[in-house]
């Protein structure tokens, strides 16, 4: 039973369209996160929600927004799409946001390619 | 300066070798380390999870934090093929997660 899914797993599109990539989590969590994987395997996270709310938006060009519509999902869509946004963006999730022993459980990430 | 340095490798051993894989770390107020392991084509998991100074066992695999040297490591024993991937190191504070580049290691049959 997957615990954190994402879909599509592959998206090849053109440059300037607008796309989504939805992610969700059966855990129970109450956090979830974007991340972005560049070619350098390097991950970058793009937000965070918790409970619906908005709690970590890193520098990332106002193109790209989440939406969180419960706690079980969070969707990430992304405007007039460059070539540069080509990557592996990876949806996580955890049970909380601070203290405790908390970590995170990756999907199986959505490989962008723009052309 | 990044948050997280950790060689990216490539790192190439025989089966059966001890490995030892390393990040260092700048800011002292991460307070939990974890080791994810992450297959070609795949979502990082968890392998290892550790909050105080000291080591941790499970299995082949041994995570090491010395929070005095901001420097952490993983050791894994009798290393197989199916050990073949990349590993990433992460470190929280609060809410904000933080990961290495990832060593990309291949155990050789």
């Amino acid at each position: 039973d997957t615990a954190v899914s994402q879909t599509p797993k592959y998206l090849v599109t053109q440059m300037g369209n607008d796309k989504s990539i939805k992610c969700e989590q059966n855990l129970g969590h109450d956090t979830m996160y974007w991340y972005k994987q560049d070619s350098k395997k390097f991950l970058k996270i793009m937000f965070s929600y918790n409970n619906k709310e908005l709690i970590i938006n890193e520098t990332v060009p106002n193109r790209f927004s989440p939406k969180s519509p419960d706690k079980a999902h969070l969707n990430l869509h992304i405007n007039s799409l460059e070539l540069g946004d080509s990557a592996v963006y990876f949806c996580a999730s955890s049970q909380g946001t601070a203290g405790g022993q908390d970590t995170q459980y990756f999907g199986p990430g959505t490989r962008l390619t723009v052309l | 300066q990044k948050e997280v340095e950790q060689d990216p490798g490539p790192l190439s051993v025989p089966e059966g070798a001890i490995v030892s894989l390393n990040c260092t770390y700048s800011n002292s107020a991460f307070q939990y380390f974890m080791w994810y392991r992450q297959y070609s084509r795949k979502g990082p998991e968890l392998l290892m999870y550790t909050y105080s100074s000291g080591n941790k066992e499970d299995g082949r695999f041994t995570a090491q934090v010395d929070k005095s040297s901001k420097y952490i490591s993983l050791f894994i024993r009798d290393s197989q093929p199916s050990d073949s991937a990349t590993y990433l190191c992460a470190m929280r504070t609060g809410n904000q997660f933080y990961f290495g580049t990832g060593t990309s290691l291949t155990v050789i049959p």
